[in-house]
């Protein structure tokens, strides 16, 4: 069983539109991770998200990402208007007590 | 960040050990040493993680030497299903700090029937 959730499992979208990625943790935890991974392509490091506020974020972070937990639970990635290089999977990731990841099952975005 | 090197791809037949060696010469005194195995379009999934010598748990045994400068990821009697890209990272968190767990391109592992 996953540690964390994730929806949709793939989405697809027009270029230009917003896209919501979610996370649920299975339980609370404080520390997340967002990370996608285009096809062929090494997982690459997005954005550290730790109490409620961003912790760390790379430069693919830009202005049309943004992440939040609105309710405490869920913890949502957004892309504001989608590019087709944008296209990958996004995993969601809680962080144990050493540094280890426990990542979700992804979800494929694909924008045309 | 300490940088490491492992080789980018194995062959390997079912029911035999495969060994992955890792090399992190700059680990620091506080870097743990973890592993990550990833299927095609799934996320990483946490195998195994150590500080020093041996550590061993249901699906691996991961062997550190003394000078911590590499490690070695050892799968006991490969199948098939053992085909995937398997990861080696050092880091650590720092009281306070952030870290941010960088994936490198892995070690591909085709184990052959």
């Amino acid at each position: 069983e996953p540690e964390v959730t994730q929806t949709p499992s793939h989405q697809v979208t027009q270029m230009g539109q917003e896209v919501i990625l979610r996370c649920v943790p299975i339980s609370n935890h404080l520390y997340f991770y967002w990370y996608r991974q285009i096809l062929g392509q090494k997982v690459e490091f997005l954005v550290s998200f730790y109490n409620n506020e961003i912790s760390e974020k790379s430069e693919i972070f830009d202005d049309q990402f943004s992440v939040e937990r609105p309710d405490g639970s869920n913890f949502t990635l957004k892309i504001r208007s989608t590019k087709l290089e944008d296209s990958a999977m996004y995993f969601c990731a809680r962080r144990g007590p050493t540094g280890e990841l426990f990542f979700g099952e992804g979800s494929r975005l694909t924008v045309l | 960040l300490a940088k490491t090197t492992q080789p980018i791809s194995m062959d390997s037949y079912e029911g035999q050990e495969v060994n992955i060696t890792c090399s992190h010469n700059n680990i620091a005194t506080n870097d743990y040493i973890t592993w990550y195995q990833q299927f095609p379009s799934q996320g990483p999934r946490f195998i195994i993680q150590g500080y020093k010598t041996k550590v061993t748990n249901e699906v691996a045994s991961l062997f550190i030497p003394a000078d911590r400068k590499s490690s070695t990821l050892s799968l006991p009697r490969v199948s098939l299903s053992d085909t995937a890209v398997y990861y080696c990272l050092v880091g650590s968190q720092a009281p306070g700090g952030s870290y941010i767990p960088t994936f490198g391109r892995g070690t591909s592992l085709i184990v052959h029937p």
